[in-house]
């Protein structure tokens, strides 16, 4: 079982809709990160979180260390947000674990 | 424009060859960082530095060399020994190691024939 899971695997969408996006973990971390990997193969960090909520645009990102859980969430989701999004966390001896991504076609 | 450049976008190499990628940034940063990504995998951690003239193996380092004399540049050297070099390749840096955000470089797509 790998130690940061993804759900889904892949997700479709039509413009507008609200998009949620999982991940759960099972070791202990310092930090949880949200990554976009655009189609061209470049990676941009979106959230680092330790606790609570971080929004940012259109983008919300949660975080519940109890439960060892995250969802990352779109609201009026847009063509233009088709990517891979990556949980990554950085366990507690500072190694980062990446997920193998959610893959989101948004379509007009 | 600060960031991180990786070069080529695209490499292909015969079977047998080493091939060196590059990795350079303008960030001011410490740490830098090589990622293999494969099909259906997360990023996986081939080797790190977290100073000029330092690096450490991450977890998966065998048939890989890199090196750290400028601070700006961490080139990675994909040798023969690699049993399965075909892979996208990341290279990351942060300010400093294991708290920081990492920010990635476009990527390399190394395929070998």
């Amino acid at each position: 079982k790998n130690e940061v899971e993804q759900s889904p695997q892949n997700l479709t969408a039509q413009e507008g809709e609200f998009i949620t996006i999982n991940c759960s973990y099972s070791v202990g971390i310092s930090a949880l990160h949200w990554l976009q990997q655009h189609p061209g193969g470049g990676i941009v960090s979106l959230f680092m979180l330790s606790s609570g909520k971080k929004k940012h645009g259109r983008l919300i990102a949660t975080i519940n260390i109890q439960e060892k859980h995250s969802s990352l969430h779109i609201t009026a989701s847009h063509p233009r947000d088709s990517a891979v999004y990556i949980c990554a966390v950085r366990s507690n001896t500072d190694k980062l674990i990446f997920g193998t991504g959610t893959r989101l076609q948004v379509f007009p | 424009d600060g960031g991180i450049t990786q070069s080529p976008k695209y490499l292909f190499r015969k079977e047998g060859q080493n091939v060196t990628l590059s990795c350079e940034q303008n960030l001011n940063h410490d740490a830098m960082y090589w990622y293999r990504q494969d099909p259906g995998q997360g990023l996986r951690l081939i080797y790190y530095s977290q100073i000029v003239n330092d690096f450490q193996k991450g977890d998966i380092a065998e048939g890989y060399s890199v090196s750290r004399e400028k601070k700006e540049s961490f080139p990675l050297t994909v040798t023969s020994a690699q049993k399965n070099p075909t892979a996208f390749y990341l290279c990351a840096s942060s300010g400093g190691f294991g708290t920081d955000t990492q920010y990635f470089g476009p990527g390399t797509r190394l395929t070998v024939l």
